[in-house]
């Protein structure tokens, strides 16, 4: 069955750095475009970036613009999300996603299960 | 701050209709853009619910329903259950922002 397993999250300092990975399985993963979203503690869900499948385009969310990075590696069925620059309004619940549908038409499905990321002195 | 509007919250005893609203503009709902909807169980990620407006993946009950007619959106709950106890949100695309969520909305079965 279709699989996205989160890892990488954790405490770390304002201004630190911190790389998240999601492993993807059972489906063939360089077809799709992924993405990261995250919820803040007790908020809403908020997009934060997504990849095309080729890696050639990539689109992010203005809140985290120039401090984030988004990456995959279709050998390893693999998608990433390098965060620099962290502040404490960084702190939330990172899922990756498959996206379906396409251009201006995507949702997000499936989700996996998230890693928290909290940015704290 | 998203650019959809949905309630905090609605509310329904086993059995009713409820519905959810996703108010959104010319730049996103209104410009045309589809509407998708998911469910967050409680401690859980998010699930795709409705998709391309009124679309349903396979496995949801079709006790789920979708519309969008000009700049809002709607997910209708027949038939409410108690494992419908959720939060809700709409998704679609802005054409200033990409991606944006809704607001979120939390179903209480009374």
């Amino acid at each position: 069955q279709v699989q996205l397993v989160e890892s990488g999250g954790g405490l770390v300092k304002p201004g630190g750095s911190l790389r998240l990975s999601c492993a993807a399985s059972g489906f063939t993963f360089s077809d799709y475009y992924m993405s990261w979203i995250r919820q803040a503690p007790g908020k809403g869900l908020e997009w934060v970036s997504y990849i095309s499948s080729s890696s050639s385009y990539t689109n992010y969310a203005d809140s985290v613009k120039g401090r984030f990075t988004i990456s995959r590696d279709n050998a390893k069925n693999s998608l990433y999300l390098q965060m620099n620059s962290l502040r404490a309004e960084d702190t939330a619940v990172y899922y990756c996603a498959r996206v379906g549908g396409g251009v201006t038409v995507n949702w997000f499905d499936p989700w996996g299960q998230g890693t928290l990321v909290t940015v704290s002195s | 701050q998203s650019v959809l509007t949905q309630p905090p919250s609605v509310s329904g005893a086993p059995g009713q209709r409820v519905t959810i609203s996703c108010t959104g503009s010319s730049s996103n709902i209104g410009a045309g853009y589809d509407v998708h909807w998911y469910q967050q169980l409680p401690g859980t990620a998010p699930k795709l619910l409705i998709y391309g407006n009124s679309n349903r993946p396979s496995g949801v009950p079709d006790r789920f329903s979708g519309s969008k007619s000009g700049t809002s959106a709607s997910l209708a709950i027949t038939g409410l259950q108690a494992e419908d106890e959720a939060d809700y949100y709409c998704q679609s695309y802005d054409s200033s922002l990409s991606e944006v969520f809704g607001t979120g909305t939390k179903v209480t079965v009374l």
